[in-house]
């Protein structure tokens, strides 16, 4: 089963406008971890922000902030005032505890392309 | 810069061939993970060490092995290599609280 979904196309924001990225999960974990990445066209993955499922505020990141919506299982990517290097690929991610607790690899959505418009 | 060092940055090789890729993790990370990176598959996690030790395995074929040395540092070996294989392979590291996994800049594997 997918455990990560990312089904938005394709998305165009306007210059220094605000935009949101889409990530549903699935998980019967009661602790994990939601990331989100950013991959510009040069390749490399570039840690956005983090939130565990434990965290009773929302994370921020300066202008990154995670919408997460713990019962509808959704961890939206909030983008404000967009920049043309915002322009990249955009992964969510989901890590789950593995058993005695050690650090757990990361399942990733297939991504969203944003492109930012002058 | 994330701090995690992948060598080499390109490779170019035939198919049957065999390849060694590189990863340094963060200085003081314990967990190594590599990934791989094609059109069709997506981001996938392939293996994972934790102080020389390994953790745990995803979707790597028996074709692929591992390893993570004294130092540190891991190698990913690939054999036998088949035009499917060309992809970017990660590595990436984490502390024991693995908030966060810190990418290197990626291996691009072309295998003509």
């Amino acid at each position: 089963a997918q455990k990560i979904t990312q089904t938005q196309p394709g998305m165009f924001v306007q210059e220094k406008e605000a935009v949101t990225l889409d990530c549903t999960y699935d998980t019967s974990d009661p602790s994990y971890g939601l990331f989100w990445y950013k991959q510009p066209s040069s390749g490399e993955m570039i840690f956005l922000i983090y939130q565990g499922s434990y965290d009773q505020q929302n994370a921020t990141e300066g202008r990154y902030s995670l919408n997460f919506q713990k019962a509808r299982k959704s961890a939206n990517l909030v983008i404000s005032a967009s920049q043309l290097g915002d322009s990249a690929m955009y992964f969510c991610a989901m890590r789950e505890l593995q058993k005695g607790g050690a650090n757990s690899k990361l399942t990733f959505g297939k991504g969203i392309t944003l492109s930012v418009r002058p | 810069d994330s701090g995690v060092t992948q060598t080499p940055k390109h490779l170019i090789t035939a198919t049957g061939q065999r390849v060694t890729l590189r990863c340094s993790p963060r200085s003081g990370d314990l967990s190594v993970y590599w990934y791989q990176q094609s059109l069709d598959q997506g981001l996938q996690f392939l293996i994972q060490y934790y102080n020389g030790e390994e953790r745990a395995k995803g979707n790597i074929l028996e074709r692929f092995s591992a390893q993570q040395f004294p130092d540190l540092h891991s190698e990913l070996n690939l054999s036998s290599l088949e035009l499917g294989d060309s992809a970017l392979y990660f590595c990436a590291s984490s502390t024991r609280r693995d908030n966060e996994q810190f990418f290197g800049p990626g291996t691009r594997l072309t295998v003509l």
